[in-house]
């Protein structure tokens, strides 16, 4: 089992409120990564870290943001949450290198907007 | 466009039985291919990284293959049990960043039945 969480597992919230999804990793890893996953779909990269204040959007165009403060904390905010934004949001996190680095995934988390 | 296929879509299997999944691939440049395990509502679990000179690679019951010519990759699982139940997802890297981005197949879903 890898060390990294996820926080909440389930949230069910409103339209219009603002959320955080929480990531963590004990692992000292310095790229991060958040994928969007559908049911019965592909994970989509919508952002991505190589370390401490460095943040890039992925390939999937998203309305969130992150943030990268600390090495193992990687958090994701939707300003204004809306009924699209319903999915699975996944964080990964891997080391840096040239080798071929596995990328740990936490347990996810299922966001529904109402 | 890089992309990743898997087939079937979803498979139904009894318990101790063999099955063998396919992933082809278009990713270029190839730098590695994973299969991943994933149980509804969880994060995806690595079970093989083969990168372009191996062509088979074990893991217990699981055996993934690669054949970087034909950009082809198997995953057989020997002697089911109830807990395969689940979605194996195939992922291919590419070598052209330096993030060594990761293509995901949609999975197969497979339900080992008793």
């Amino acid at each position: 089992e890898a060390d990294i969480y996820q926080t909440p597992r389930y949230l069910v919230i409103g339209t219009g409120k603002k959320i955080t999804l929480e990531c963590s990793q004990t692992m000292g890893h310095d790229k991060m990564y958040w994928y969007q996953q559908d049911p019965g779909m592909e994970l989509h990269l919508i952002h991505y870290s190589y370390g401490v204040n460095s943040t890039e959007k992925g390939d999937l165009s998203s309305e969130s943001t992150v943030s990268r403060i600390r090495t193992e904390h990687f958090p994701l905010t939707l300003e204004s949450a809306r009924p699209s934004h319903t999915s699975q949001y996944l964080c990964a996190s891997s080391e840096s290198g040239t080798g071929t680095y596995e990328q740990y995934f936490g347990p996810g988390t299922r966001l529904t907007v109402t | 466009k890089n992309q990743v296929e898997q087939s079937p879509q979803s498979l139904i299997i009894l318990e101790g039985k063999n099955c063998t999944l396919q992933c082809n691939y278009t990713v270029s440049p190839f730098s590695n291919l994973r299969w991943y395990k994933q149980d509804t509502g969880r994060g995806p679990v690595s079970l093989t990284i083969m990168t372009f000179s191996e062509n088979t690679k074990s893991n217990g019951r699981y055996t993934a293959t690669l054949d970087a010519d034909t950009k082809q990759s198997s995953l057989h699982i020997t002697a089911s049990q109830l807990s395969d139940s689940a979605s194996y997802i195939c992922v291919v890297s590419d070598r052209g960043s330096t993030l060594g981005r990761l293509y995901f197949g949609r999975g197969t879903q497979l339900t080992v039945w008793p």
